[in-house]
């Protein structure tokens, strides 16, 4: 079983629509959470760190499930721009762990 | 200011051959991460340094990976005896410092074809 466990899509849905990606991990002992976003051929870069008590941004929102070991994006009024693959991230100790990702494609 | 740099871009070896990618964090970070990302994969870890100390190279896949940062900010990656399956994208990233909830910043990375 993969450490950090992602859909990997593709995910395609229009402009304006809400879509939720989830992520789980193996390691109960795991201490932070994390959404990156990794365009096409570039480095990833930080989303948002994702709180026990849930936190947004604008137009997403993370929540982290500790009992269940479960981790989630919520994109609304996805935008054009919002193209890319999402990257799950678990960090525990000094080791980081990427989710293998998941793409989603929004479409005008 | 200035990110995380990576040298070269890009480097085609022959199998059998050795390579060094280089990394330049972001100046005063202590903390600094190698990655390999492979077609279709998230990064996946190889070494951590905290500052000229390796902390953790649990992630270096054998004995032909070794990686040094002996002033504490630029980094060498050094892999002998290439093999082809070690073409992929190699990834580096900085921190503030190595706790947990800091946010990690990746430079463009150095993508590795081994013939």
């Amino acid at each position: 079983r993969k450490e950090v466990e992602q859909d990997p899509g593709p995910f395609n849905v229009p402009e304006g629509a809400t879509v939720a990606f989830n992520c789980t991990y193996s390691n109960s002992a795991s201490q932070s959470f994390f959404w990156y976003r990794q365009d096409c051929r570039k480095e990833p870069k930080l989303l948002m760190s994702v709180y026990s008590s849930g936190n947004e941004d604008g137009r997403f929102t993370a929540q982290l499930n500790r009992a269940s070991q479960y981790i989630s994006l919520l994109i609304r009024d996805s935008k054009l721009s919002d193209s890319a693959t999402y990257l799950c991230v678990v960090k525990g100790g000094f080791k980081t762990i990427f989710g293998a990702g998941t793409r989603l494609f929004v479409k005008a | 200011g200035a990110g995380v740099s990576q040298t070269p871009s890009n480097k085609v070896t022959e199998k059998g051959k050795y390579v060094e990618l280089r990394c330049d964090p972001i100046s005063g970070h202590t903390a600094l991460y190698w990655y390999r990302q492979s077609l279709g994969q998230g990064p996946e870890f190889l070494i951590y340094f905290q500052g000229t100390g390796a902390a953790d190279d649990s992630g270096l896949p054998n004995d032909r990976f070794f990686a040094v940062r002996p002033e504490g900010s630029v980094s060498t990656l050094k892999i002998q005896r290439t093999e082809r399956g070690d073409s992929a994208v190699y990834l580096c990233a900085s921190s503030l410092t190595g706790l947990a909830y800091n946010e990690q910043f990746f430079g463009p990375g150095t993508r590795l074809t081994v013939l």
